[in-house]
Order: C-alpha cells, then structure tokens, then sequence
C-alpha cells in the first residue's frame, strides 16, 4: 500500500460546480497535512495546511480524519483557474525531522 | 524575493554524462531538499539536508549525490547520467517550524538521458 494515495482523476467539473477529493494515508503517527496545487509543468505551491479542526481559506475548506487516516479538500464555487493538480502531502515520522511523503495528485479540470 | 532558485531549467545528457543541478534559497530556511516527479509517480524525495552540514538519502537516492555547500545551496549531481534519469526535478526548502513547516519549491529542472 501506498504510503499517501490519492484518486488521480481527472475531475471534470462545471464551473460554480462543488467538488472534493480525498487523500488516504497509512502513517498513524503522521503529525502534519498539507494540500499543495500544481499547474502544468510549474512547480507545487502550497495551497494549505490542513488543521485538526479543520480550517478554511476562502473557497477551499480542508478536512482531517485522523480515525479513518484521511484528509479531504472541498472547492466551493469552481472557477476555470482551479483546473490543476491538487497533491495530498503527509509528513512522516522519522527522527530526521521534516521529511514529506507526497501522493500522485488529484486532477481537475474545470469547463465553462 | 527569490525564494528558491534552480539551474538549469532544461538538459539534455547523453548516456554517461555527469551534470550537478544547483539550487539556492534566500529564504534562511535550515532544511533543503532534492525530488524527482515522472509521471504516475508522483515527488519521490531523492536527499535531503536538514541543516547545515548534513545529507540523508531519501526513498530514491542511487545514482545521485548531494552537497549542502553552504546554508543557502544545495547542490545535485549525477556521476554518470543512465535513461531512468530522466525526469524534472524539484529543489524545495522549509523553515525551522519543524514537521509543520511547508515546502517551498524552485521552478524545476527538466533533464531528458538520451
């Protein structure tokens, strides 16, 4: 098993239309989650942290199960610009400190 | 701001060549990183350096070696380029919040062994 998989998609989507992607992980003991956004052969940006309250930043609203060992990503409102790949990110737990696992990404693309 | 600074951003090598990818941030973050992304694949993290002074493999370090040359660059080099090699590759760099910290990434490197 993977250790962060993600469905790769692709999502098609209307504008305005609501969507969300899941992100599984089998580190337990993972302490810190993280969506970033990819765009066509651009480098990641991160797009947000996810809390274990869950926390939201504008139209994006992260989610974290640390029962069932998954994060989620919600998009309100989809805007054409949302079309990239959006990458579930994990920090493992090694004595070497911050050391990141990410999955294949999940690919949307948002059609007038 | 910079950020985080890759050369080159394209390269082409023949079977055997060697080549060092440099990378600099001006960011005064304490851990840097090297990642390869292919397609279906996803980053896998090749070395990283949490500090100044120190170089741990990743989950696919063969053929590649690293130098942290200073606080601000981390350099990669291939002895002798192999086909598999290629691929883009990410420099990234993250600040001393520990295991919260994001990564910051350059804008990659696309190498292509032919």
């Amino acid at each position: 098993r993977k250790e962060v998989e993600q469905d790769p998609g692709p999502f098609n989507v209307p504008e305005g239309a609501t969507v969300a992607f899941n992100c599984t992980y089998s580190n337990s003991a993972s302490q810190s989650f993280f969506w970033y956004r990819q765009d066509c052969r651009k480098e990641p940006k991160l797009l947000m942290s996810v809390y274990s309250s869950g926390n939201e930043d504008g139209r994006f609203t992260a989610q974290l199960n640390r029962a069932s060992q998954y994060i989620s990503l919600l998009i309100r409102d989809s805007k054409l610009s949302d079309s990239a790949t959006y990458l579930c990110v994990v920090n493992g737990d090694n004595n070497a400190g911050n050391m990141l696992t990410f999955g294949g990404g999940t690919r949307l693309m948002v059609k007038p | 701001n910079a950020g985080v600074t890759q050369t080159p951003k394209f390269q082409v090598l023949k079977t055997g060549q060697s080549m060092t990818l440099q990378c600099a941030q001006d960011m005064n973050h304490n851990s840097m990183y090297w990642y390869r992304q292919d397609p279906g694949m996803g980053l896998r993290l090749i070395y990283y350096s949490a500090s100044e002074g120190t170089t741990d493999k990743g989950e696919v370090p063969n053929g590649y070696n690293v130098s942290r040359l200073n606080k601000r660059e981390f350099s990669l080099r291939l002895e002798s380029a192999a086909p598999s090699q290629t691929s883009v590759y990410f420099c990234a760099s993250s600040g001393s919040q520990g295991r919260n910290s994001p990564l910051h990434f350059g804008n990659g490197t696309r190498l292509t062994v032919t």
